[in-house]
């Protein structure tokens, strides 16, 4: 597609469920970002990806967060035992390898864990 | 790593009066520096960038940012601000892999 796409735009989960979240990139984009941005706050950086390069989990913040980027493209992001304050809008973002790229985003997925 | 710090957590200024949202970043290498913007219900839009060269960069709706490297800065200014303005701003860095970090954000509030 001609943007960043992410899925589901809206979950709802109850407080224990496991949840994964979508995104594809721009076509031919390396980079791929996930963000995190909680009501009223700022962009909580979470994980990136760069080609075939390890990737930069410093910002996961605890080890239910995982993601993975299958074939260089698209890329999961997976929250197990979810709790309440994991309810956020998880922004994924792409842009080409390379200092300087701009990083496009996509409308992002919001998540309520009830 | 990098790290962005926006000292104002919302700003508030009359329509067409001028405006400078702050932004310093922490980072040991030439930086690539970005402005965005995030109006009500919207995605996340790019506003402008420095990467080399002149260190007043120009950005779209009339917005320019200046990197000053002594003072480790990269505010964005506008010289008339219109209703339309309203929304938050962010300011990021990108290290030389383009990993990008980003501030917490300016909440732009604009008065009649």
């Amino acid at each position: 597609g001609a943007g960043v796409s992410q899925s589901p735009s809206n979950k709802v989960t109850e407080k224990g469920k496991d949840v994964e979240l979508r995104c594809d990139p721009i076509s031919g984009h390396t980079a791929l970002y996930w963000y995190r941005q909680s009501l009223g706050q700022g962009l909580e950086f979470l994980i990136y990806f760069q080609g075939n390069s390890a990737p930069d989990k410093s910002g996961l913040p605890s080890d239910r967060f995982s993601a993975e980027r299958t074939g260089g493209s698209v890329s999961t992001l997976t929250i197990q035992r979810t709790q309440q304050e994991d309810s956020a809008v998880y922004l994924c973002a792409s842009s080409l390898g390379g200092a300087g790229n701009t990083i496009y985003f996509g409308e992002g997925s919001w998540l309520t864990v009830v | 790593a990098q790290s962005v710090t926006q000292p104002d957590i919302h700003i508030t200024v009359s329509e067409g009066a001028s405006l400078e949202l702050r932004c310093n970043y922490s980072y040991g290498a030439t930086p690539y520096l970005f402005w965005y913007v995030q109006s009500p219900g919207q995605g996340l839009q790019l506003l402008l960038k420095y990467f080399s060269g002149d260190t007043l960069v120009q950005g779209i709706k009339g917005f320019e940012a200046e990197f000053k490297r002594s003072q480790s800065s990269f505010n964005l200014r506008k010289p008339s601000v219109h209703w339309s303005d309203a929304a938050e701003y962010f300011c990021a860095v990108g290290a030389g892999n383009n990993d990008m970090r980003f501030g917490a954000g300016t909440r732009l509030t604009v008065k009649p």
